[in-house]
């Protein structure tokens, strides 16, 4: 069975601070991850995917990836309020493995 | 360019009645994924389509849920009966064939009772 781990949470962040998001996979052929915000009542919204070890960043976005530990991050620098939601982290495996997601909150 | 389009976004049934939902994809997206999501667990995939043939449908409920893409473009999703189990949200996806990105419509909030 593959599967995608994630800390449901919640996670709370001072505003301004960064925030660390973790995901952990079981299929070490994985190739393609993917981090998607969803605010609550609506649908996932892709943020960052990432397909090589090390980091790729995007704005105040950071995703960071370990083939080796299976491992795969989000970092959220300079953490805004509308930052708040939940963080689904999905694994490219034929189809995407999806972790249940991890709840942000970030505090004013 | 727009997005996922997905119809109705809300729909009450009681329970044993049948419901429809449809989707259309990003235009030139030759994937489409329904997916049922369930109050704090991440989507669960019910089937995907390549133009209008089925890729993967192992997780579909096939004595009472039904799919179809015809012309390889829009699609629709068909439970019949419901159960109160199938109270959920029903997304749409689509991704296009050189890249495993999926990008979601707002989704079909269903309850049943």
């Amino acid at each position: 069975q593959k599967e995608v781990e994630q800390n449901s949470g919640p996670l709370s962040v001072p505003e301004g601070a960064i925030a660390s998001l973790n995901c952990t996979y079981s299929d070490r052929g994985s190739q393609s991850f993917f981090w998607y915000r969803q605010y609550s009542g609506k649908s996932p919204e892709l943020i960052m995917s990432i397909y090589s070890n090390g980091d790729k960043e995007d704005g105040r976005f950071t995703a960071q990836l370990n083939k080796a530990s299976q491992y795969v991050s989000l970092l959220i620098r300079d953490s805004q309020p509308s930052d708040s939601a939940t963080y689904l982290c999905a694994v490219n495996d034929y189809q995407l493995i999806w972790g249940a997601g991890t709840k942000l909150i970030i505090k004013p | 360019e727009a997005g996922v389009a997905q119809s109705p976004r809300y729909k009450i049934i009681e329970k044993r009645q049948s419901v429809a939902f449809w989707c259309n994809p990003i235009s030139g997206h030759a994937t489409l994924y329904w997916y049922q999501q369930i109050l704090g667990q991440g989507p669960k995939l019910l089937i995907q389509f390549q133009n209008n043939g089925v890729v993967d449908d192992s997780q579909l409920p096939k004595d009472r849920f039904s799919a179809e893409r015809l012309k390889g473009v829009d699609s629709t999703l068909k439970i019949q009966p419901a159960k109160l189990e199938d109270s959920a949200v029903y997304l749409c996806a689509s991704s296009s064939t050189s890249t495993a990105e999926q990008y979601f419509g707002p989704g079909t909030r269903l309850t049943v009772t």
